[in-house]
């Protein structure tokens, strides 16, 4: 139990595009999810906390217009990459968990998001 | 000083042996402490959850938490090859906007 998917699984993409990124809870349903950036060799770096149906709360310094999250059902959670830049390489994994298990969170596999 | 180190290792051992990872930290109100294992390219897996104190074992693997000297520690005995991968320690206190403080990770390679 607690599964948790993302897709693509791998992105190239020209600078200035955008990529969105999908996270799905298989089978449970996710009141909160998080999307994490990580560097090589760097721990997780928390970008954002989606509650379902609500606006997510970002970290400090994570450009809310860059990255634009949306947790539309209990299911799905999307971030979009918007005009990417080389910078913007990196590898972005989500999790996500159910109410009153924030600690528990469960991991999807990553993206790896690499912008030319 | 960052609220939780970990040494990044990497740390080399035979298989079979008892491997030992840690990770301190400096914000006493941390009460939830988790282990999370990491494969290359691929997303976290939790492995132990702890909330305050003591010892909680799960097969092969062993978490500790020592409060007083705000100190964690997970234990695998018997390491297998498989077990190669980077340990990633977390935690976090208590509140509805808790998240979690995660460690660098213990790169970890178990030689068969």
């Amino acid at each position: 139990g607690a599964v948790v998917s993302q897709h693509p699984s791998r992105v190239i993409c020209k600078s200035g595009t955008s990529v969105k990124i999908e996270c799905r809870s298989l089978d449970f349903q996710a009141t909160t999810m998080f999307w994490y950036r990580q560097f090589p060799k760097k721990s997780l770096m928390l970008m954002a906390t989606s509650n379902e149906g609500s606006k997510a709360t970002y970290e400090q310094g994570v450009e809310k217009d860059k990255f634009l999250i949306n947790h539309a059902s209990l299911t799905l959670s999307t971030l979009t990459v918007t005009s990417a830049h080389p910078e913007d390489s990196s590898f972005y994994i989500c999790s996500a968990t159910w109410t009153g298990q924030r600690e528990t969170q469960y991991f999807g596999p990553g993206t790896r998001l690499l912008v030319l | 000083q960052k609220e939780v180190e970990q040494d990044p290792g990497p740390l080399s051992v035979p298989e079979g042996a008892i491997v030992s990872l840690n990770c301190t930290y400096s914000n006493s109100a941390f009460q939830y402490f988790m282990w999370y294992r990491q494969y290359s390219r691929k997303g976290p897996e939790l492995l132990m959850y702890t909330y305050s104190s003591g010892n909680k074992e799960d097969g092969r693997f062993t978490a500790q938490v020592d409060k007083s000297s705000k100190y964690i520690s997970l234990f695998i005995r018997d390491s297998q090859p498989s077990d190669s991968a980077t340990y990633l320690c977390a935690m976090s206190g208590t509140g509805n906007n808790r998240k979690l403080i995660w460690g660098l990770g213990t790169s970890l390679a178990v030689n068969p």
